[in-house]
């Protein structure tokens, strides 16, 4: 079945600095990926869509020049935490759809756990 | 697309069925009714889809009543790694809009 590739799993960074988050699609592509991030004990929330070739769509409250995203290819989509700090600290996942498959389509990476301190 | 009711919490004793029952009361005729689950510290998975007939794959059965206003979905035989929360989500297959997640059922199964 269709992968999507996380990576990193898990950081810890300091105040204050970037960090980059990857999601891949290993084996179909996928021009719209879908970034959620989740607190602990709370459901996933959808924090943006990204379209392969033209700027992402965010979600009301998702600060864009904070939370840069990149989807320059069909199989990789990155995030970017800007400046981060301990508020950020969350849990984040990407999704991406392969085309055709309808709401099954919908293949989810395993998480990225990231801790600002 | 609809929203959907779900229970916060439920124990299962391993090796019993389990049925997570799920409302979905608005929703429209071209609306589907999936079930995904997250294990801890995981991303979502696909459990199964249905429109308007019941539905089983080697994972589990998907119970849709026939005004489609809720569903259940049954894991037949539980096991301890069944542990996670269970999301029912209603949308329809048409264009690229995302999975839009509610609270989900938090089930505990027990040895």
């Amino acid at each position: 079945g269709a992968v999507v590739s996380q990576h990193p799993s898990r950081v810890i960074c300091k105040s204050g600095t970037s960090v980059k988050i990857e999601c891949r699609s290993l084996d179909f592509q996928a021009t719209t990926m879908f970034w959620y991030r989740q607190f602990p004990k709370q459901s996933l929330m959808l924090m943006a869509t990204s379209n392969e070739g033209s700027k992402a769509t965010y979600e009301q409250g998702v600060e864009k020049d904070k939370f840069l995203i990149n989807h320059a290819s069909l199989t990789l989509s990155t995030l970017t935490v800007t400046s981060a700090h301990p508020e950020d600290s969350s849990f984040y996942i990407c999704s991406a759809r392969e085309v055709g498959q309808g709401g099954r389509g919908y293949t989810f990476g395993s998480g990225t756990r990231l801790t600002v301190v | 697309d609809a929203k959907t009711t779900q229970p916060t919490s439920m124990d299962c004793a391993e090796g019993r069925a389990a049925n997570l029952p799920c409302n979905h009361s608005t929703i429209s005729g071209n609306e589907y009714v999936y079930w995904y689950r997250q294990i801890h510290s995981q991303g979502p998975q696909y459990i199964i889809h249905g429109l308007k007939n019941n539905e089983t794959n080697e994972m589990a059965s998907l119970i849709i009543t026939e005004d489609r206003k809720s569903s259940t979905l049954i894991l037949p035989h539980a096991t301890l790694r069944d542990t996670a929360v269970y999301y029912c989500i209603v949308r329809n297959n048409s264009g690229n809009t995302p999975l839009v997640f509610g609270k989900g059922t938090r089930l505990s199964v027990i040895a």
